[in-house]
């Protein structure tokens, strides 16, 4: 048990549509990063927001946003959805500025279905 | 650029054997190096990581790696498998900033 949730568990939502999945990490961290997992892959990194700020980014296009909370809580939101955006979106947060020997902290994930 | 490869996408051991994941690296910085394990429909555990310290790391449930930079490796082993070990272990490395760079995981098997 990491104290990350995720909502909701399963989604599934058609071509061209929009969606947003939401994380609550643990309380104290600043620190939370998105992680797309395809079937049979390892995850690769989204972005990760710290303070509410983008603090970096991966290979996503812009249609995938983020933000952040005051209050530990934050959204990943997905603009027309592509087929192949159906994964399993894991979110994960970590107490420092990101820094690379933090532990990220991962919540049981979201899994969009993209039809 | 820093990358992982996880050699053997599934790794069969009877109960009581020893596992052996294996896990090469490259990075061009110093790389910290994580395992997580993963159980179905669930996220990420970490099990253990190496962050410059000493080059054997021992982690949860019984598991440890020793970090080989000669070999650029970070293998995973326990001395004897038991059922509760079946899942999917994905290596990573952390580049100098933020982000995690996984391999593409290796799901074990336990055999009664």
């Amino acid at each position: 048990e990491t104290g990350v949730t995720q909502s909701p568990t399963h989604l599934i939502k058609t071509r061209g549509q929009q969606v947003t999945l939401r994380c609550s990490s643990q309380s104290g961290h600043n620190t939370v990063s998105w992680y797309q997992q395809a079937l049979g892959q390892g995850p690769q990194f989204i972005f990760q927001y710290y303070r509410e700020e983008e603090n970096g980014r991966g290979n996503f296009p812009p249609r995938f946003s983020g933000l952040q909370f005051p209050n530990y809580s934050s959204e990943l939101n997905v603009n027309a959805l592509e087929l192949d955006d159906s994964a399993l979106y894991l979110c994960a947060s970590s107490p420092g500025q990101g820094i690379s020997t933090d532990t990220q902290y991962f919540g049981p994930g979201t899994r969009l279905t993209v039809l | 650029a820093q990358s992982v490869t996880q050699l053997g996408s599934h790794v069969s051991v009877s109960e009581g054997a020893l596992v052996l994941l294996r896990c090469n690296y490259s990075s061009s910085v110093p790389p910290y190096l994580f395992w997580y394990v993963q159980y179905p429909n669930q996220g990420l555990q970490l099990l253990l990581k190496y962050t410059s310290a000493a080059t054997l790391v021992k982690g949860i449930n019984g598991f440890e790696a020793e970090f080989k930079k000669s070999e650029t490796s970070f293998h995973l082993t326990k001395p004897s498998a038991h059922m509760s070990d079946a899942a999917e272990y994905f290596c990573a490395v952390s580049d100098s900033s933020y982000k995690l760079i996984f391999g593409s995981g290796t799901r074990l098997l336990v055999r009664p």
